[in-house]
């Protein structure tokens, strides 16, 4: 069975520091790696995703994404926070069948200007 | 901007009431399904559907019920709502055929009910 894991209920950044919020996973096939961002009293919205390739995936509002293999991880980061980054930060596992996507629990992110 | 639509958008029932929550999409994707969300807390997925006459029970247990007639088109049913039924419920589609893309959201619904 697939799962993902998110260590950290609450992450605390000051503006303009890098952040970095935690994912790790568990797949038995090749994992399909997805990371989306929350609102208050909204969606989710896509930011990133890995299928293949080079680790390191770019994706929306100069968030990026680590893929390590050896690690099972897929970590979120962001050179300079802002504080409109704060918001909920799912991550999200597929193993490559045709499975619904699997999400951590979350993460909260607080920049603090 | 993600063509899928939640309607309503928030709704306050009482208990016993029997309601759906509509949700629609656009995309003209094969996949579809529920989640249900407590505010600021983790995603349980409760109905998933691969196209039309098909449903699937998710991992979070549900008494809600889905349908699939169309397509587009995969409404939530409560026969008769109750308080502990009260929570955000989102809607999410992706294509069939290709498993790397990504799911869309919709912007959800709250329900309350009292």
């Amino acid at each position: 069975a697939q799962s993902v894991a998110q260590p950290e209920d609450q992450v605390n950044v000051a503006e303009g520091n890098p952040l970095t919020v935690k994912c790790t996973y568990s797949v038995s096939g090749n994992p399909y790696l997805f990371w989306y961002v929350q609102y208050p009293n909204r969606g989710l919205q896509f930011l990133l995703k890995y299928i293949t390739g080079d680790n390191l995936v770019k994706g929306s509002y100069g968030f990026e994404a680590e893929f390590n293999k050896s690690q099972t991880s897929f970590h979120l980061k962001k050179p300079s926070a802002l504080v409109s980054d704060s918001a909920l930060y799912f991550c999200a596992v597929r193993d490559g069948r045709n499975t619904p996507l699997v999400f951590g629990k979350g993460t909260r992110l607080s920049v603090i200007a | 901007e993600a063509d899928i639509y939640q309607t309503p958008r928030y709704l306050v029932i009482g208990t016993g009431k029997k309601i759906t929550l509509e949700c629609s999409q656009t995309m003209g994707h094969d996949k579809m399904y529920w989640y249900q969300q407590d505010p600021g807390m983790e995603l349980h997925l409760i109905h998933y559907s691969y196209g039309v006459n098909s449903t699937e029970k998710g991992d979070l247990s549900s008494e809600s019920t889905v349908s699939r007639i169309r397509t587009e088109h995969f409404p939530l049913t409560l026969e008769s709502a109750r308080p502990s039924h009260t929570s955000q419920y989102l809607c999410a589609s992706s294509e069939l055929e290709l498993q790397n893309t990504e799911a869309f959201f919709g912007q959800g619904t709250r329900l309350t009910v009292v």
